[in-house]
This record gives C-alpha cells, sequence and structure tokens, in this order.
C-alpha cells in the first residue's frame, strides 16, 4: 500500500539558519514526489515536484529536494530560513497514471524564532 | 489566471444534516479531486471527477457523493453529519488527472 511518512511532527529553526524536512515513502510502482506547504487557514501551494531525471530539484521560495531511490526518501532542504517559512509542510506521493490520487504525510509543523 | 476557487469558506452544520460544498477548477483544467483533512492530519482523497463521472473513490462512505457539471465545476455532498465530518475540505484540480494538482483554499466545516 501507498504511504508517505514524515517523521518530524514539529521542527524549530532559527532565522537564517538551514532546513531539512525529512520524507519517506512507500509506493509500488513509480511514484511521483511533491512538497506541498500550507499557511494557517489556506490551502496547499505547490514547493516542487520530482517526476524523472535529475534527482535534485529545485522549487519555488528557495527550496530543494532530492528524491534518494535506495532510502525511499525525498527530503526538503532550504540553506537559510526566513520567519515567513513558518507553515506546515506535507510530502505526497502520487502515480505517474492519470487517475492516481495522491497520499499525503502527516506533515510537518515548522516554527521560525528569532 | 484563476486559480481553483471553493465555495463556501465556512459552514457550520448540525448532526444528520445534510451540506453542498462546491469547487470551481483552474482555468483549463477537466479534472477534480476532493480531499478531506481533519485537524492536524494530511489530506485524504475522497474521490476524483472527470467526465462528469466518479473515476476513482477513497476509502469513504457512501454519505460523501459528488458530481461534476459540464462546465467542469464540481460539488461534493455529504448527507447525515457526523461530528467527525468537521475538517478542512479541499478541491484540487488539474488537466486529465494528470500531476501536480493545484489545490484551493479549502472550505472549513464544523459540525456541532
Amino acid at each position: 500500500a501507498q504511504s508517505v511518512t514524515q517523521p518530524d511532527i514539529h521542527i524549530t529553526v532559527s532565522e537564517g539558519a538551514s532546513l531539512e524536512l525529512r520524507c519517506n515513502y512507500s509506493y509500488g510502482a513509480t511514484p511521483y514526489l511533491f512538497w506541498y506547504v500550507q499557511s494557517p487557514g489556506q490551502g496547499l501551494q505547490l514547493l516542487l515536484k520530482y517526476f524523472s531525471g535529475d534527482t535534485l530539484v529545485q522549487g519555488i521560495k528557495g527550496f530543494e529536494a532530492e528524491f534518494k531511490r535506495s532510502q525511499s526518501s525525498f527530503n526538503l532542504r532550504k540553506p537559510s530560513v526566513h520567519w515567513s517559512d513558518a507553515a506546515e509542510y506535507f510530502c505526497a506521493v502520487g502515480g505517474n497514471s492519470g487517475n492516481t490520487p495522491l497520499v499525503f504525510g502527516k506533515g510537518t509543523r515548522l516554527s521560525v524564532i528569532a | 489566471d484563476a486559480g481553483v476557487t471553493q465555495s463556501p469558506t465556512h459552514l457550520i452544520k448540525t448532526r444528520g444534516q445534510q451540506v453542498t460544498l462546491r469547487c470551481s477548477p483552474k482555468s483549463g483544467h477537466d479534472t477534480v479531486s476532493w480531499y478531506q483533512q481533519a485537524l492536524g492530519q494530511g489530506p485524504q482523497f475522497i474521490f476524483q471527477y472527470y467526465e462528469e463521472e466518479e473515476r476513482q473513490r477513497g476509502n469513504f462512505p457512501d454519505r460523501f457523493s459528488g458530481h461534476q457539471f459540464p462546465n467542469y465545476s464540481s460539488e461534493l455532498n455529504v448527507n447525515a453529519l457526523l461530528l467527525g465530518d468537521s475538517a478542512l475540505y479541499l478541491c484540487a484540480s488539474s488537466l486529465k488527472g494528470e500531476q501536480p494538482q493545484h489545490f484551493g483554499d479549502g472550505t472549513r466545516l464544523s459540525i456541532l
């Protein structure tokens, strides 16, 4: 069965520090992987996606993620966190066929302190 | 370029009532998926509509039903509301169901 695990429920980092959010997935076919961000009271905004090719993908707002097939991981990173990055982050996996729904992790809440 | 729009933003209902939520997909998209996000959880897939038919369904009871109109907009209906139906309901759209999906801001449903 498809599943996504985000081991960290809540992470606190200082502004300007680096960030890594972990994501592990289980998927029976070639996965499409995504990171979404959700601010309080808002919907989901797509940060980045991995379909194929280069395993290091760049996204919006300075985020990047690296796909490691051997570890079934797709960790999100940012070199220098800004206070506006405080939000909930969701990793998701989907298939490459037309009607495969997304399976989400439970999310990691990011707090940024001065 | 209009994104995914959902209405209403917030809704309060009591147990046993029925509710209808609405979604207009992003311009150019023809596929709509609905997700339920309980407090502190990730979104869970309810169902997907394409060409006015339910194409795939998640593990939700028949109390949850939907519809897609010729203009690709969609409705989610929930009958016999339970306290556990309290959640943020998210609509996502895509072209022919392909990834990535684009999400609206959701409808916050509270059941009293």
